[in-house]
């Protein structure tokens, strides 16, 4: 069985200042994870994904995420918050063994000006 | 390129209706996804293709929803006999591959039953 966990359901943060957006996840083997924006009334838009390599891993618009076996993590980071990055993230995981990918229930980023 | 693309957009069905939701994935993609998404939840998965063929099922909620895609191409999710609990948003994606490619999601189909 494979699960993500989204502990927070709103994150706020100020405009300029370093954001983090939690997930951790539970997968048998070794994990290929995933970040995903929605924007209102849009379907989910890639970020970037861990597959194997290096533990930090870059993405689009400046996001970047950090793969921690040990702590089973997966948080995705951005150095200065924009305005515009204010949307819903959705932490997915699957197994290699698997073609169905689990999402977490998501985390409201809000970016106040 | 063009993405994926669902239509329609918004569907608004009376209870007992049948409803016929229809997806339209990037050329070339091979994997194909329905999701449920509802209100203040990540996407739950209903049904994979691989090309035309239905390889997993497991998440369609009862035997009032049918999907297919028969020529590896564009999709059709068919509900029957709608029933208030089928309202959400239903998305679409679709990837090159099932292996580690990213999903393409399309803007997705919001059914409500009234």
């Amino acid at each position: 069985a494979q699960s993500v966990a989204q502990p927070e359901d709103q994150v706020n943060v100020a405009e300029g200042n370093p954001l983090t957006v939690k997930c951790t996840y539970s997968v048998s083997g070794n994990p290929y994870l995933f970040w995903y924006v929605q924007y209102p009334n849009r379907g989910l838009q890639f970020l970037l994904k861990y597959i194997t390599g290096d533990n930090l891993v870059k993405g689009s618009y400046g996001f970047e995420a950090e793969f921690n076996k040990s702590q089973t993590s997966f948080h995705l980071k951005k150095p200065s918050a924009l305005v515009s990055d204010s949307a819903l993230y959705f932490c997915a995981v699957k197994s290699g063994g698997s073609y169905i990918p689990t999402f977490g229930r998501g985390t409201s980023l809000i970016v106040h000006p | 390129g063009a993405g994926v693309s669902q239509s329609p957009r918004y569907k608004v069905a009376k209870r007992g209706q049948d409803v016929a939701l229809r997806c339209d994935p990037i050329s070339g993609h091979v994997s194909l996804f329905w999701y449920q998404q509802a209100l203040g939840q990540g996407p739950e998965f209903l049904t994979y293709f691989q090309n035309e063929a239905q390889l997993d099922k497991s998440g369609l909620p009862s035997d009032r929803f049918f999907a297919e895609r028969p020529e590896g191409s564009v999709s059709t999710l068919k509900i029957q006999r709608t029933q208030q609990e089928d309202s959400a948003v239903y998305l679409c994606a679709s990837s090159l591959d099932r292996g580690t490619y990213e999903q393409y999601f399309g803007p997705g189909t919001r059914l409500t039953v009234t």
